[in-house]
Formats: structure tokens, C-alpha cells, sequence
């Protein structure tokens, strides 16, 4: 079966520059969430699209932006990198019809130098 | 508004139970249940929804009360792979929020 695709799975910046973030929702899902996650923390919500539209947002920095395109990817931005950044990034997607749970992407893992 | 959870940490042997809670401030719409290994992504287990509707793991079990905001994840006679981080999510029709956490590590 088809999972949540995320890309790259690994990166490594540098402080001040940006990094951008993809994320290939099951097919069929209308929603789409990310999720950061620091070393030995709960995953924290930052925002969410349903059917393409910004549905919801949580503790996401202004520096960071993201949208979903029309063909239900999604892509995270961030820019001005700072060391406090460094984390796994997890984008989910969900059916919000069938009312089941979230599937989790295997995440991005972030490192700013 | 985050989810509470408890235990924060447990270690059980081979063949044990566990009973892992979660308590909300919120009325809550559904309840998620995820475990977590380290490094890689939550994993879905369980949703229990307003009205009594389950869906999810045979092996994994759950209870939701709706009046106290409150559910209980069963996990019975545990196995090696049941270690990892679980952590319960709750939808209170607006939003969603991680639990807590509760590490639960099983030894021979």
C-alpha cells in the first residue's frame, strides 16, 4: 500500500539559510499535517491543509511557510535557519471521511549547523 | 491544552500488562492512540471516537470516557516489540494534540 512520501530524508544547513521540505500524501487523503519533533519531545503540531486549503495552524514560526499544491503535495519552507530548528519533521496525512488515524511519513531529519 | 499522560515511564517483562492513560482538559471529539520507536515515525494503533466507534489494532485495546475526557490504552500480554514511546492524540473538532508521552520498555 501507498504511504506518505517525505523528502529529503536527511539534510544539513547552515544558520540563516533556508530549507524547503516535500511531503506526497496517501492518495485520497484530503489532509495533510506537519509535525516537528525535537530530540526526546512529543511531536508538536505546526500546520495543516484540507483539500488545499490551510485548515489549521499551531506553534509554527513566522519564518516558517508552507502550502499544498494541486496535486496534494505539500511543501514546507523555512528560511533564516537557526541552530534551534535542528529536528525530525513529519508530515501525516489523513482522510478525514473515514475517520481513521493519521499516517506518518518516515520525516525529514534537519541539522543547521 | 496538551493532553496529560501517565505513566511517563514504564518496564515490563515478556508476557506482562500495561495500562497507559490519558487525561484531557478539553471535550473531546475522538481520542488516537500511536506508538513511537526511536527515530522513526508514530505509528497508528488505535481512534476511538464520540459515540463509542473503534477502529484499529486486534491485538490493542482502549476505552474512551467521553464525560471525563479521559482514555486508557490495554496493552496485554506485552511482547519485546511493544517497546517504544506511545502517545495518545486528541481531536476536540478544532484541534490536535500529542499527549505527553509514556516510554514503555519490555525485557525478557
Amino acid at each position: 500500500a501507498a504511504g506518505v512520501i517525505q523528502s529529503p530524508r536527511h539534510l544539513i544547513k547552515e544558520k540563516r539559510e533556508t530549507a524547503t521540505l516535500k511531503c506526497y500524501p496517501i492518495p485520497r487523503h484530503d489532509t495533510v499535517y506537519w509535525y516537528q519533533q525535537g530530540p526526546g519531545q512529543d511531536p508538536q503540531f505546526l500546520i495543516s491543509f484540507y483539500e488545499k486549503m490551510q485548515s489549521d495552524k499551531g506553534s509554527i514560526p513566522d519564518r516558517f511557510s508552507a502550502q499544498q499544491f494541486s496535486d496534494y503535495h505539500s511543501e514546507l519552507n523555512m528560511s533564516s535557519l537557526e541552530l534551534g530548528d535542528s529536528a525530525l519533521y513529519f508530515c501525516a496525512s489523513s482522510n478525514t471521511r473515514d475517520r481513521d488515524g493519521y499516517t506518518f511519513g518516515s520525516g525529514t531529519r534537519l541539522t543547521v549547523v | 491544552q496538551q493532553p496529560v499522560q501517565s505513566p511517563q515511564a514504564v518496564i515490563l517483562r515478556e508476557g506482562e500488562d500495561a495500562v497507559i492513560n490519558c487525561s484531557s482538559s478539553k471535550a473531546l471529539y475522538s481520542v488516537h492512540w500511536y506508538r513511537q520507536k526511536h527515530g522513526e515515525a508514530p505509528v497508528f494503533l488505535m481512534i476511538l471516537l464520540k459515540g463509542g466507534e473503534q477502529k484499529g489494532h486486534e491485538k490493542i485495546s482502549a476505552s474512551f470516557n467521553e464525560k471525563k475526557q479521559q482514555s486508557s490504552l490495554y496493552l496485554t500480554a506485552s511482547q519485546l516489540s511493544y517497546s517504544g514511546t506511545y502517545f495518545c492524540g486528541t481531536d476536540t473538532g478544532n484541534q490536535f494534540y500529542f499527549g505527553t508521552g509514556t516510554s514503555l520498555t519490555v525485557i525478557p
